[in-house]
């Protein structure tokens, strides 16, 4: 079935870096994407990746996609407490369905 | 543009009330989404429009949920004789479907308690 999971919780320091995990069921998948959500607020489109790329980088987002694994990762550089967030990451079950299957969410928790 | 906008962003209602809420999607956007958030989980889908079609339902979508999209540019989400189970949070997102990548962008969120 169509699943997507991550972990839950996640602390590092002002400064340092942090990597989010994700993994997805569906192998159809054409795009992967990551989300941002601050507390009370919608969610927000960090970067995607396409299926056929096995990297992505944009500023101090990378990501990071083992196909074969059905893996895909998210490093933020240099953490900022502003980036303290819940980041989903989020699949298409199929190439031919608009809708999105979203993780539960990681909370990053970024200290000064 | 503003980006994606919903309204109202609180409501509060007695169980058995029916409401409603608006989704005003990014000007240029075909694609129009309906998803429930509810606390400690990730966004579920509900439902999605193209142009004013309805092209796919979850089974979440039960009777007392109807979405319409009548001239394909806003939408609404009706739910009827609410129940307490039905308090969450209500996202709207739009695409574009002539982006490759078709990302959704969201809205604000409705969030909805049933007392």
């Amino acid at each position: 079935g169509e699943d997507v999971e991550q972990s839950l919780f996640l602390s590092v320091r002002e400064g340092d870096s942090s990597v989010i995990n994700c993994t997805y069921t569906d192998s159809s998948s054409t795009y992967l994407y990551w989300y941002k959500q601050e507390p009370g607020a919608g969610l927000q489109l960090l970067t995607y990746i396409f299926s056929n790329m096995d990297m992505k980088q944009d500023q101090r987002l990378t990501v990071l996609l083992n196909k074969k694994d059905k893996h895909l990762s998210l490093r933020i550089a240099d953490n900022q407490t502003g980036d303290s967030a819940i980041y989903f990451c989020a699949s298409p079950p199929s190439s031919n369905t608009g809708k999105l299957i979203f993780g539960q969410g990681t909370t990053l928790q970024v200290k000064p | 543009d503003t980006g994606v906008s919903q309204d109202p962003r609180h409501k509060i209602t007695k169980r058995g009330q029916n409401v409603t809420f608006r989704c005003d999607p990014i000007s240029e956007h075909n694609r129009l989404y309906w998803y429930r958030q509810t606390l400690g989980q990730g966004p579920e889908f509900l439902t999605y429009f193209q142009n004013e079609a309805q092209l796919e339902k979850s089974r979440l979508l039960s009777d007392r949920f109807s979405a319409e999209r009548p001239k394909g540019s806003f939408s609404t989400l009706e739910i009827q004789r609410t129940e307490q189970g039905d308090s969450a949070m209500y996202l709207c997102a739009s695409s574009a479907q002539t982006a490759e990548s078709y990302e959704q962008y969201f809205g604000p969120g409705t969030r909805l308690t049933v007392t």
